[in-house]
């Protein structure tokens, strides 16, 4: 277990929705990350937040937007869904701000757009 | 982020034998972090080298980072069934942001 949980571990919905991926980092770690994961693609870095602060960007859509709560956790929202968008949806937490230390991912969100 | 290749892609082989997958940059990396992922799974960290040259083992998982900073290795010996998964190289080159090689899958056949 490695503490980050994500919620839901499996969404289906149609072309055209909105969801929401949601992840609460491990206790103390201020750095979350969003990756995606589709068979061809590998791992792609979407975004990553520090205590609050947008820190870095990735190969994220405009349709996808992300944002970090006071209290840490983390919510990836994924609009106008397509049927590419079907990926494996991971957020990772890190104690580091400056620099990357050790990445500690949940299980995932698998999104299936039908 | 760094971009690296990480080779091979894919690999077969049979419990006992070694296996090698290689990770390569063209610039020079801050440090590299390696992470595998089993079947289902999530990916786990491994190990981070920072040091020109640093060689880590790890049982039978021998980690190595050029002199140059600008690949890096993980070496299998003999091959067990639990090693199935992907790896993936993980290059930091310097900023707050981790990006993934493609991966190694391995397969161990019994």
């Amino acid at each position: 277990d490695s503490g980050v949980t994500q919620t839901p571990k499996h969404l289906i919905t149609a072309t055209g929705q909105r969801v929401t991926l949601r992840c609460s980092p491990r206790s103390g770690d201020l750095s979350v990350y969003w990756y995606q994961q589709s068979l061809d693609q590998g791992l792609q870095f979407l975004i990553q937040y520090y205590n609050g602060e947008e820190r870095a960007k990735g190969n994220i859509l405009e349709r996808f937007s992300a944002q970090q709560f006071p209290d840490l956790h983390s919510e990836l929202n994924l609009s106008s869904l397509e049927l590419g968008d079907s990926a494996l949806y991971f957020c990772a937490s890190s104690a580091s701000g400056q620099g990357t230390g050790e990445l500690f991912f949940g299980e995932g969100s698998r999104l299936t757009v039908l | 982020g760094q971009q690296v290749m990480q080779i091979p892609q894919y690999q077969h082989v049979q419990e006992g034998e070694d296996f090698t997958t290689y990770c390569n940059s063209s610039t020079t990396l801050s440090n590299i972090q390696w992470y595998k992922q089993r079947p289902g799974g999530h990916p786990v960290f491994l190990i981070q080298l920072v040091k020109s040259g640093e060689v880590k083992k790890q049982k039978r998982l021998t980690f190595q980072f050029g002199e140059a900073k600008k690949n890096s290795s993980l070496h299998i010996t003999a091959t067990q069934t639990t090693d199935v998964g992907t790896y993936f190289c993980a290059p930091d080159g310097g900023y707050s942001t981790l990006t993934f090689g493609k991966g190694t899958m391995l397969l161990v056949s019994p």
